[in-house]
């Protein structure tokens, strides 16, 4: 099946700096969103994004679905970003279920 | 409703005991998900719904777990016989037609743990 892996792993960050999470798929995808699960293990979604570029505020992805990766920028963080990011993938071939990447767990230091 | 709703929110059970979680998606959304997450891990893909059938159940990860939906709206999940490996959060999560080309919206789960 369809892989899906995320980096980096952990990243610590100080408030207000920047930084990019990296989402690879082995795949085509149908869809591709991105999560945040908050420190109360709530999912909350980011961005509904199969290809293309989206920004909300402080934050902005990039799929690049021929290459098979996409991209979360976190601008000017704060320490209410700090959580789990959860990239997810729908593979063309493989039905509707959405696959999970393990995660990157951020922390945002005041 | 206004978004997924799981009930209970916590669920404390005897190791050996049935248990069944349950699952109310967005109105109107025709597939449902269910997740299990252990302790610091990812989610783990357990069921697909469009509307009351079920296209795919590879993830169950044993005979002793079923699922069903009724009335293509509500759904139940069932753990006969729990055992302490059972214990994680179950997440739920609805799309309007189906995770090939819509968006997911999750619940905020229901934390079993078996003793």
């Amino acid at each position: 099946g369809i892989q899906v892996e995320q980096s980096p792993p952990d990243l610590i960050l100080q408030e207000g700096a920047n930084s990019t999470l990296r989402c690879n798929f082995s795949d085509s995808v149908n869809n591709l969103q991105w999560f945040h699960q908050n420190p109360w293990g709530q999912l909350i979604n980011l961005f509904y994004i199969p290809s293309g570029t989206k920004q909300n505020g402080r934050l902005s992805a990039t799929t690049v679905a021929t290459e098979r990766y996409s991209l979360l920028y976190i601008s000017s963080s704060q320490t209410t970003d700090s959580g789990v990011y959860f990239c997810a993938v729908v593979a063309y071939n493989q039905g509707g279920k959405l696959i999970f990447g393990q995660g990157t767990e951020l922390s945002v230091k005041p | 409703g206004a978004g997924v709703s799981q009930s209970p929110s916590n669920k404390v059970t005897e190791k050996g005991k049935d248990v069944e979680l349950r699952c109310d998606p967005i109105s109107g959304h025709t597939a449902l998900y269910w997740y299990r997450q252990s302790l610091g891990q990812g989610l783990e893909f357990l069921i697909y719904f469009q509307g009351n059938s079920a296209p795919d159940k590879s993830g169950l990860p044993s005979d002793r777990f079923s699922a069903e939906r009724t009335g293509g709206s509500v759904s139940t999940l069932t753990i006969q016989r729990t055992q302490q490996e059972d214990s994680a959060v179950y997440l739920c999560a609805s799309s309007p037609q189906g995770g090939l080309v819509t968006e997911a919206f999750f619940g905020q789960g229901t934390r079993l743990t078996v003793v």
